[in-house]
């Protein structure tokens, strides 16, 4: 399976200022996935980042608010933009599926708190 | 667009009990099922998963599966648990062949008390 590092593991952010989240993955994958696990809550997908091309949100989640890089097949970054309190989350990179096992892997998350 | 049920949200086992956790999905169409399991402090790690064939599945730590088509569901079953699987449970879904979204749970907490 894909070994993803993803940084950093947490920050305390002020509101109304931008993070940058990196996800760096130890081979080439095609998809890669951002979650959002809110506390005491279930992962929900942000979007969906294929190289080359432009990000694909789910419903209530738009680019301005969380854009996305994906420059190349091994990394990719998300922004959380003008932070509230609201967006105090667990934030995860994925990518798979995986060609041996068919999971999916996941990031060891960053967890962000917006004072 | 699939959705997927965890009806227990907080489980609590003493240690040697058996354990069943249920997960319903809704979706007519083809799916592949996974159990995902978070330790406390660490990253979500893929505990089985079902894609075709038989649909009882076993996956690590003595875990097993049952994808029952007809009731739509894909129960995590353990006929011993251990302290150590003291975690939060995902199920979670992804239609088959298509769009590769995975779409997750709401999770159950298990403790299990020595």
């Amino acid at each position: 399976s894909a070994v993803i590092s993803q940084k950093p593991s947490r920050d305390i952010c002020q509101r109304g200022t931008s993070l940058t989240i990196q996800c760096q993955v130890d081979s080439q994958v095609t998809m890669m996935f951002w979650y959002r696990q809110q506390p005491g809550q279930s992962l929900t997908l942000i979007a969906t980042a294929n190289q080359g091309s432009e990000a694909t949100y789910e419903s209530g989640f738009v680019i301005d608010k969380f854009p996305i890089s994906r420059p190349n097949l091994t990394f990719s970054t998300l922004t959380v933009s003008n932070m509230s309190p609201e967006d105090s989350s667990i934030y995860l990179c994925s990518v798979g599926p995986d060609s041996s096992n068919y999971g999916y892997t996941f990031g060891s998350g960053t967890r962000l708190t917006v004072v | 667009a699939q959705s997927v049920s965890q009806h227990n949200h907080h489980v609590i086992l003493s240690e040697a009990a058996s354990l069943e956790l249920g997960c319903n999905y809704s979706y007519g169409g083809t799916v592949n099922l996974f159990w995902y399991v978070q330790y406390p402090g660490q990253h979500l790690q893929l505990l089985l998963k079902y894609f075709s064939g038989d649909p009882l599945v076993k996956g690590i730590k003595g875990f097993e599966a049952e994808f029952i088509k007809s009731k739509f569901s894909f129960n995590l079953r353990k006929p011993s648990v251990q302290w150590s699987d003291t975690a939060e449970y995902f199920c979670a879904v992804r239609v088959s062949g298509g769009y590769q979204k995975v779409t997750f749970g709401t999770g159950t907490k298990l403790q299990v008390i020595p």
